[in-house]
């Protein structure tokens, strides 16, 4: 199985900041990495997928970049309704497995 | 625009069988191009994939357990189902369904979420 490992697993930001939330598979995984952001007590909701696309109706200053093992998003001068834990997920192999989450908190 | 809710028992005893429906509306589960999967959650941990199938049958599973998960779909009632067989108190978690999206080149993604449902195994 792939292990995804994010870091760091808690950040705390402000209103306005640049934040950039890092996950490394333990093998290569090419470009197959998304990214979900979830509040508490809803679902998870897809920001970007592919490593770099950003899913239709998420806002641009949400990016994300990397291939092979190393990956990072980057929420550029954040909102109030940004504040959330966020997961990645490879899309390469089975198991689809998960880091263990980023809680991004003000 | 597609909508996902599950359903199923929230008490299950030890050595049971979990069975979850994920009810789908405002879309057809028919396409090649649309995978259906099921996620977990223990409370206050990270996400678990479960497993994923397709219109045509193609399924695979988490092989963390251990052949006890089957996965069935429905397309004449949009229905999306999970059996989960032998269950211990460690099966305790908010179940999601969700519909898997195939973009070119060939990155899968989940799209749409259900809003889950909480199932605790127990005595």
């Amino acid at each position: 199985d792939i292990q995804m490992t994010q870091s760091p697993s808690s950040l705390s930001a402000s209103v306005g900041d640049r934040v950039t939330i890092t996950c490394r598979a333990s093998q290569s995984i090419t470009s197959y990495l998304n990214w979900y952001q979830q509040k508490p007590g809803k679902a998870p909701k897809v920001v970007i997928y592919g490593a770099s696309n950003l899913q239709s109706g998420v806002p641009s200053r949400f990016s994300g970049s990397g291939s092979g093992t190393d990956f990072t998003l980057t929420i550029s001068n954040l909102q109030p309704e940004d504040f959330a834990t966020y997961y990645c997920q490879q899309s390469y192999s089975i198991p689809r497995s998960f880091g263990q989450g980023t809680k991004l908190e003000i | 625009q597609v909508l996902l809710q599950e359903s199923g028992p929230g008490l299950v005893k030890p050595s049971q069988t979990l069975s979850l429906t994920c009810s789908v509306s405002g879309g057809s589960m028919g396409s090649d191009y649309d995978y259906w999967s099921w996620i977990r959650q223990p409370a206050g941990k990270g996400l678990e994939w479960i497993g994923r199938l397709s219109a045509s049958g193609s399924s695979d599973y988490n092989p963390s357990l251990r052949g006890r998960v089957t996965m069935s779909l429905d397309t004449s009632k949009n229905l999306f189902s999970l059996k989960l067989i032998s269950v211990t108190v460690a099966d305790t978690a908010v179940y999601y369904c969700a519909k898997m999206r195939v973009a070119r080149p060939n990155y899968f993604y989940m799209d749409v979420w259900g809003t889950g449902t909480t199932v605790i195994v127990s005595s």
